[in-house]
């Protein structure tokens, strides 16, 4: 069983498209993260949210809690943006995390 | 403003070594954790501490153990480093029961 799930598993995109990555989760939470790696590279925090929504540029992050579910969105997507993104809740003593999302953005 | 360090992002280490991995918060957090990251297996606890010298095994604690001596610092320790501990690994931290939390930015481990 898998605390959190996220959907699609891979995405392959246009440059310029919208884009949306969805998490959902079964646990309760105290705050939800998206972090992004890019290919054989580090992992970097994007948000960190409990409530309502966050804008970062041309990223965007909203969480219902009630739904227990979370959106990760990339306005314009630009070939920089391909990278795994993971969502990872924290339930106030431990994480659980997506197996990631795979974001290939093309020219 | 890094709040939580990896002391490397790549290292490489033959099979056999003694490798020490540090991670640093300056959060006064009391929870640290260590997670590695595989193809196909997302990320996974090995072990995480709720104050200094305490210490949890996590999911795959094997081949591993942890150091806790100071609230600042987790230190995830391979005794002797195997092919298969190949691996990103993460470190976060945070309060405990709190919203806070911080990731590291991951250290790739490759033992040869």
């Amino acid at each position: 069983k898998n605390e959190v799930e996220q959907s699609p598993q891979n995405l392959t995109a246009q440059e310029g498209e919208f884009i949306t990555i969805n998490c959902s989760y079964s646990v309760g939470i105290s705050a939800l993260h998206w972090l992004q790696q890019h290919p054989g590279g580090g992992i970097v925090s994007l948000f960190m949210l409990s409530s309502g929504k966050k804008k970062h540029g041309r990223l965007i992050a909203t969480i219902n809690i009630q739904e227990k579910h979370s959106s990760l969105h990339i306005t314009a997507s630009h070939p920089r943006d391909s990278a795994v993104y993971i969502c990872a809740v924290y339930t106030g003593n431990q994480f659980y995390f997506g197996t990631g999302t795979s974001l290939t953005v093309i020219p | 403003d890094v709040k939580v360090t990896q002391s490397s992002r790549y290292l490489v280490k033959r099979t056999g070594e003694k490798v020490f991995l540090e991670c640093v918060q300056d959060m006064d957090h009391e929870n640290m954790f260590w997670y590695r990251q595989d193809p196909g297996l997302g990320l996974r606890l090995i072990y995480f501490s709720y104050d200094v010298k305490m210490k949890e095994k996590g999911d795959i604690p094997e081949g591993y153990s942890v150091s806790r001596e100071k609230k600042e610092r987790f230190s995830l320790i391979l005794e002797s480093a195997s092919t298969n501990q190949t691996s990103m690994y993460l470190c976060a931290s945070s309060f405990i029961g709190d919203t806070e939390a911080f990731f590291g930015q991951g250290t790739r481990l490759t033992v040869v």
